[in-house]
């Protein structure tokens, strides 16, 4: 079955750090783009950071840059996501999600709930 | 970057049709391939439609996308509607750098 399990999620204190991880299975995870995107409570989604089918390519939104970073591992077929100096406003749901061809998101994990709060 | 704009939410009644439209603030519509996702409420989104116009295997053929150009604007029409259509609904697009969403359009089935 073709599917994404993200895990990691928890309650943080604000500047706090988190990691997030991503299982893929049931496709060739090298052959595609991977994501994260998240949602705030009551708001829609947004995209957070894109790592390339080689790993050479990597984006993230502005308000995350520098705070952080985005990975993968072949060997285990999963993605992370590395968040530091974590604020209030970055409390949402993250989805892990895959893209069919580059740029166009297909494939959606279940999300996991990342709060930041004191 | 760009943007695209929903309406914020439609209603419709069940068996009737309905559109959803996704407006591309700068760019061409058609220079990048438009996705549209359905969210539940408490659900992870799940996709409908992929590059403009395709349906994902078990999407039913109620589901249907479409672009144009004059309007640099992209589509996503429901027909013959059942109450369990009724969730939000996301546009999205990307350029070299990044993905973007719609703001989604909460659709009521009533």
């Amino acid at each position: 079955e073709v599917q994404l399990v993200e895990s990691g999620g928890g309650l943080v204190k604000p500047g706090g750090s988190l990691r997030l991880s991503c299982a893929a299975s049931g496709f060739t995870f090298s052959s595609h783009a991977m994501n994260w995107v998240r949602q705030a409570p009551g708001k829609g989604l947004e995209w957070v950071s894109s790592i390339s089918s080689s790993g050479t390519y990597i984006y993230y939104t502005d308000s995350v840059k520098g705070r952080f970073t985005i990975s993968r591992d072949y060997a285990k077929k999963s993605l992370y996501l590395q968040m530091n100096s974590l604020r209030a406003e970055d409390t949402a749901v993250y989805y892990c999600a895959r893209d069919l061809n580059t740029g166009m998101i297909y494939l959606w994990g279940q999300g996991t709930l990342v709060t930041v709060s004191s | 970057n760009f943007l695209l704009t929903q309406p914020h939410s439609v209603s419709e009644s069940p068996g009737k049709t309905v559109t959803i439209s996704c407006t591309r603030s700068s760019g061409s519509i058609g220079s990048n391939y438009v996705q549209w996702f359905q969210q539940r409420p408490h659900s992870a989104p799940t996709t409908v439609i992929y590059e403009d116009n395709q349906r994902p295997s078990g999407v039913p053929d109620r589901f249907s996308g479409s672009i144009d150009r004059s309007s640099n604007s992209a589509s996503l029409t429901i027909s013959g509607l059942k109450t369990e259509d009724e969730a939000d609904y996301y546009c999205q697009s990307y350029d070299d750098s990044s993905r973007v969403f719609g703001g989604g359009t909460k659709l009521t089935v009533l």
